[in-house]
C-alpha cells in the first residue's frame, strides 16, 4: 500500500513541451512538497502545500505550477521545458513541519 | 549559497566499523535537523531527528551528536553493514515548513 505515489516514473520529452507529474499521498498528511533532485543528488525544495495553500514556493521559474486540487494530491506542470529541467523530480508529505515521506521520485530527462 | 555543509561527499568503511557524516550551519533559526537515507532509484526516507535544546539521540546503530554552540551535527553509524550503503543526507528545517538539504554522504561499506 503505498504512501506516497507520483506517476509517472519516468518522463521522457522534447524542449519546448508541456509536461505533467502527478502525486497522491494517503496518509492523510496536512503538508505536501516538490523537491528536485540534480545530477549531484543535491535536494532543493520547489514547492510546499499546506491543506492545498500554498505556503512555500523557492525561486522556481515561473514554468513549473503547481497545483493542489485537495489535501490528498500535489501535481506539478512544467511549460516550455528546458535541457536544465532534466532532474528527478520527488514528492513528499508529511505531518506539518516534521517528518517528510518521500515519493519514489520521477525521473525527467528533457532532449 | 548552501544553508547546510556536509562532508565527506564519500565514505568508505569496514563491516562493523564506524561511520561518521558531518553538517554544520549558519542559520540559528533552524530548529530541527532530521537526517535521509537514500537508495540509489529510491526516494530518501527518514532515518533520525534531533531538536537543538537535545545534544545526543540514540536510535538503533544510529547516532545524531548535535553540538548548538559550534553549529554542527553528526551522524554515527555504528557496526556499520553492507546494507547501510547508500546516500545520507543531513537536513535543517527553517521556518516550520522549509528544509535545507546537505549535498550528500555516498557510504560504501565493503564486507
Amino acid at each position: 500500500d503505498t504512501a506516497v505515489s507520483q506517476t509517472p516514473k519516468y518522463l521522457v520529452t522534447q524542449m519546448g513541451n508541456d509536461k505533467s507529474i502527478k502525486c497522491e499521498q494517503n496518509l492523510g498528511h496536512d503538508t505536501m512538497y516538490w523537491y528536485k533532485q540534480d545530477s549531484k543528488k543535491f535536494l532543493k525544495i520547489m514547492f510546499s502545500y499546506n491543506n492545498k495553500e500554498l505556503i512555500i514556493n523557492e525561486t522556481v521559474p515561473n514554468r513549473f505550477s503547481p497545483k493542489s486540487p485537495d489535501k490528498a494530491h500535489l501535481n506539478l506542470h512544467i511549460n516550455s521545458l528546458e535541457l536544465g529541467d532534466s532532474a528527478v523530480y520527488f514528492c513528499a508529505s508529511g505531518p506539518s513541519g516534521y517528518e517528510q515521506y518521500f515519493g519514489p521520485g520521477t525521473r525527467l530527462t528533457v532532449t | 549559497q548552501q544553508q547546510v555543509k556536509q562532508s565527506p561527499q564519500s565514505l568508505i568503511v569496514q563491516k562493523g566499523g564506524i561511520s561518521i557524516i558531518n553538517c554544520a550551519y549558519e542559520n540559528t533559526a533552524f530548529d530541527y535537523f532530521p537526517w535521509y537515507q537514500q537508495f540509489p532509484g529510491k526516494g530518501p526516507a527518514l532515518l533520525i531527528a534531533i531538536r537543538p535544546d537535545v545534544s545526543e539521540k540514540k536510535e538503533g546503530r544510529f547516532t545524531i551528536s548535535f553540538n548548538k554552540s559550534a553549529k554542527q551535527f553528526s551522524l554515527h553509524i555504528m557496526d556499520s553493514q553492507p546494507g547501510d550503503s547508500a546516500t545520507y543526507f543531513c537536513a535543517a528545517r527553517y521556518n516550520f515548513n522549509k528544509f535545507y538539504f546537505g549535498s550528500g554522504t555516498k557510504l560504501n561499506v565493503k564486507p
